[in-house]
């Protein structure tokens, strides 16, 4: 069965700190990838997808970047992070670009910033 | 401009009775609606979905209703349990996923 891990789990950083969150999926090949932020109570914000190896779409202009070093690798990173960008990290992978599929999600990242 | 809505914040039902979450999107390309489930501090879990083709998906105590004239969507959970209280968010895709901000539901025994 697919399973996905995220990491950490909890991460407290200091403005202008850089960032580095980490997924990876198991148990399927070549999914699409995406990276998504929930601030406090509003929904998920799509920010970044992908679908293979080296190919990165984003959704929203922001200080962030994603990167697919990997087929089922997945990593989020800023230089220098904002107070903006704390809220609730999640990635979640999907087996198909093409028809309908649920995407399914890792447990989180819950990203302060001080 | 938000594609997909979901106005009720937060709803309250008793256990044993139905619960009604509901859901408005503005674009008619949409075709695949899903509703998940999440728990504090953990992803969303996938629940249930519906093609733009059906009106209507079961699945065990879950129902999803997709009124494409009206632009929505509602999921029925019949019994509710205390176990199904958490945020429920739709989302709708013509591509990509557009979430709901989510609707917080406290079944109370």
């Amino acid at each position: 069965s697919q399973t996905i891990h995220q990491w950490p789990a909890t991460l407290v950083q200091p403005v202008g700190s850089p960032l580095s969150l980490e997924c990876t999926v198991e148990g399927t090949s070549n999914p699409n990838l995406y990276w998504y932020r929930q601030a406090a109570g509003r929904g998920l914000q799509l920010l970044f997808y992908s679908v293979g190896i080296g190919q990165i779409s984003s959704e929203v202009p922001q200080n962030l970047s994603a990167s697919r070093p990997q087929d089922r690798q997945f990593i989020l990173s800023s230089k220098k992070l904002l107070l903006s960008d704390s809220g609730f990290y999640l990635c979640a992978w999907s087996p198909d670009s093409v028809s309908n599929q649920p995407q399914h999600f890792g447990d989180g990242t819950r990203l302060s910033i001080l | 401009d938000q594609q997909v809505k979901q106005n009720s914040p937060s709803l309250s039902v008793q256990e044993g009775r139905i619960s009604i979450l509901n859901c408005d999107y503005t674009n008619s390309m949409f075709d695949y609606f899903l509703w998940y489930k999440k728990y504090p501090a953990e992803g969303p879990t996938f629940l249930i979905s519906i093609s733009s083709i059906k009106d209507k998906n079961e699945d065990g105590r879950f129902t999803v209703f997709l009124n494409k004239s009206a632009k929505h969507l509602s999921l029925h959970i019949v019994p509710s349990q205390p176990g199904d209280s958490a945020v429920y968010f739709c989302a709708a895709s013509g591509g990509k996923l557009i979430f709901g901000q989510g609707t917080e539901l406290s079944v109370k025994p």
